[in-house]
């Protein structure tokens, strides 16, 4: 079975910093792994992905990933937060079941603050 | 990427009583899925809309309560039936791509009285 976890329910990061938005995961095989955001009152959206290749993946708004397979984690950076950053944070992982359909299951999300 | 729109963007009804939420694509997809995302917590799949054929249902849900239709490649409605206040939750279609991603719909706000 798959899991994703996303240890920290809220992260608050000032304005200009860099900021980590955490997530690990456990799959039975090669993981695929994505990241969305969801801005209030609207539906999520889709930041970047990671299927395979180079372990640091980039997306939108200027967010990347870093694919870490030792440590079985696929934490969300970006160098210079910005308040508009400030929403709520989904880290998925596709559950491979048979017919291939690529459903995903979420983690718990996490909620980032960027202070000004 | 897929555009997706949703009906009603939001409702609220009274317990007992159905709703229909209609999900409709720009572009014919194979995979459509319908998730729920109940207040302060993450997003979780109710069922897989198979085209032409029965959906398949994940662990807690069941057609009854939650009958799918999925006529054609653009289209689907989820029907949420004989409503409790637990039911009040976010509902959410998406659509999933040949490069592992899925987009999501603007989602239905459903409260239920």
């Amino acid at each position: 079975a798959q899991s994703v976890a996303q240890p920290e329910d809220q992260v608050n990061v000032a304005e200009g910093n860099p900021l980590t938005v955490k997530c690990t995961y456990s799959v039975s095989g090669n993981p695929y792994l994505f990241w969305y955001v969801q801005y209030p009152n609207r539906g999520l959206q889709f930041l970047l992905k990671y299927i395979t290749g180079d372990n640091l993946v980039k997306g939108s708004y200027g967010f990347e990933a870093e694919f870490n397979k030792s440590q079985t984690s696929f934490h969300l950076k970006k160098p210079s937060a910005l308040v508009s950053d400030s929403a709520l944070y989904f880290c998925a992982v596709r559950d491979i079941k048979s017919g291939g359909a690529n459903n995903l299951f979420f983690g718990t999300g996490t909620r980032l603050t960027v202070i000004p | 990427s897929a555009v997706i729109s949703q009906k009603p963007s939001r409702d609220i009804c009274q317990r007992g009583t159905s709703l229909t939420i209609q999900c409709q694509v720009d572009s014919q997809v194979t995979m459509m899925f319908w998730y729920r995302q109940q207040p302060g917590q993450s997003l979780t799949l109710i069922a897989t809309a198979n085209q032409g054929s029965e959906a398949t249902y994940e662990s807690g849900f069941v057609i009854d309560k939650f009958p799918i239709s999925r006529p054609n490649l653009t289209f689907s409605t989820l029907t949420v039936s004989n409503m409790s206040p637990e039911d009040s939750s976010i509902y959410l279609c998406s659509v999933g791509t040949s490069a592992y991603e899925q987009y999501f719909g603007p989602g239905t706000r459903l409260t239920v009285t």
